[in-house]
């Protein structure tokens, strides 16, 4: 299987902060990446797919880059609602594997 | 609007069965695969399995954690996704959750299984 590794695991940011999450594949996975938010008890929302698109109803501060095997996602102006679990996840081949995650926190 | 919800979670003994069915509406569902994620309690995210739509076969693929176990199917009419757990293992206890599509989008809001003696 295709291991994400995702970094940092946790994050401390001030609203207003840029922030970024990056995801390294163990193999390339073309643009095949998608990015998820996941705020406690609920479930994950997509944020990202094709590594750099922009899911519908998903804020502009938010945005994807990367092909290959290095991705990475930015936030680019921290709102309070933004504060969550962030997830990447490959869906180049079976089985679709996650990064760790990147818990975000309020400094 | 596009939603899913799961239902049929609880508390079973290990070595049990349990089905969960996750109910669409908003969508034309028999057109999407339709996919099967879990997260155990305080973990991350992982992929349990999913089924093609009618139009690739409708045919299956399932995490090895889970093969020969689970079994996903789906009734195109009723717009359910099912997932048949059998000889169920304490590590399967989770949240499980359903999710539409090759971009797992969106998803229902989870479904507890709880497996203990």
């Amino acid at each position: 299987a295709i291991q994400m590794t995702q970094s940092p695991s946790s994050l401390s940011a001030s609203v207003g902060d840029r922030v970024t999450i990056t995801c390294r594949a163990s193999q390339g996975i073309r643009n095949d990446l998608g990015w998820y938010q996941q705020k406690p008890g609920k479930a994950p929302k997509l944020l990202i797919y094709a590594a750099s698109s922009l899911q519908s109803g998903v804020p502009s501060r938010f945005s994807g880059s990367g092909s290959g095997t290095d991705f990475t996602l930015t936030i680019s102006s921290l709102q309070p609602e933004d504060f969550a679990t962030y997830y990447c996840l490959q869906d180049y081949n079976y089985p679709p594997t996650f990064g760790q995650g990147t818990r975000l926190e309020i400094k | 609007e596009v939603q899913l919800v799961e239902s049929g979670g609880g508390l079973v003994q290990p070595g049990r069965s349990l089905r969960l069915s996750c109910t669409a509406s908003g969508f034309t569902f028999g057109d999407y695969a339709m996919s099967w994620f879990r997260q155990a309690p305080g973990k991350g995210l992982e992929w349990v399995g999913f089924i093609r739509s009618k139009a690739y076969g409708g045919t299956t693929e399932y995490a090895a954690s889970v093969k020969g176990r689970f079994t996903i199917s789906r009734d195109d009419s009723k717009s359910i996704a099912y997932l048949q757990m059998n000889s169920l293992k304490t590590e399967d206890t989770a949240v499980y959750y359903c999710t539409r599509g090759n971009w797992f989008d969106p998803w229902g809001q989870g479904t507890l299984v709880t497996v203990s003696s």
